[in-house]
């Protein structure tokens, strides 16, 4: 099955500055990558997705970059904000029923 | 809009004891889950329901059953609770097609002793 690893597990950076989280799946069927924010003792919830056929995804502050060569995409946020602190989680599926495999979370802290 | 909704929020059970998780979503999605997310694991998927009348095993299935009662409900079972139970649950339901965005639920903290 899917095998989906993510790094940093943990990530501080100072307000302002640019973070940037990676994971790599396994499967190269794989074609639609979400990435989650969950805040502390809430749900998670879906801040922006790409599909294998686009390369990068922008949505203000934040983007993700895919490479399906190499089997990894990457999310960007820049001018972090204190608001931004959360744990991030990166997904791979490979569509159809919609089985979704996580990573184990990016902790991001933003110092004030 | 409701989205997917869990209860309890909170549950304490003795090892041994059984109970329910309920999940029900409003938001007519084919797909249901169950995860559970515990400390430095991220979602473990337990099972899922790609379809009504249909569910499959996930990642970490052992000591849990699951109930697709009909397009909006989809319950998790714990037949005889362990303390390696203990962990922080959440239900979600996606459409299934190519807009494939996860709706979790506000989870459900569990903790077995």
């Amino acid at each position: 099955g899917e095998n989906v690893e993510q790094h940093p597990s943990t990530l501080s950076v100072q307000e302002g500055d640019s973070a940037v989280i990676k994971c790599t799946y396994s499967d190269s069927a794989s074609n639609y990558f979400p990435w989650y924010k969950q805040e502390l003792g809430k749900r998670p919830q879906l801040i922006i997705d790409i599909r294998s056929n686009v390369g990068e995804k922008k949505d203000q502050r934040i983007a993700v970059t895919l490479n399906k060569t190499a089997k990894h995409f990457s999310l960007h946020i820049t001018e972090t904000q204190p608001e931004d602190s959360a744990v991030y989680f990166c997904a791979a599926s490979t569509g159809g029923y919609q089985k979704v495999t996580f990573g184990i979370g990016t902790k991001l802290q933003v110092i004030p | 809009n409701a989205g997917v909704t869990q209860t309890p929020k909170f549950q304490v059970l003795k090892t041994g004891q059984s109970m329910t998780l309920q999940c029900a979503q409003d938001m007519n999605h084919n797909s249901m889950y169950w995860y559970r997310q515990d400390p430095g694991m991220g979602l473990r998927l337990i099972y899922y329901s790609a379809s009504e009348g249909t569910t499959d095993k996930g990642e970490v299935p052992n000591g849990y059953n699951v109930s697709r009662l009909n397009k909006r409900e989809f319950s998790l079972r714990l037949e005889s609770a362990a303390p390696s139970q203990t962990s922080v649950y959440f239900c979600a339901s996606s459409d299934g097609n190519w807009n494939t965005e996860a709706f979790f639920g506000q989870g459900t903290r569990l903790t077995v002793v």
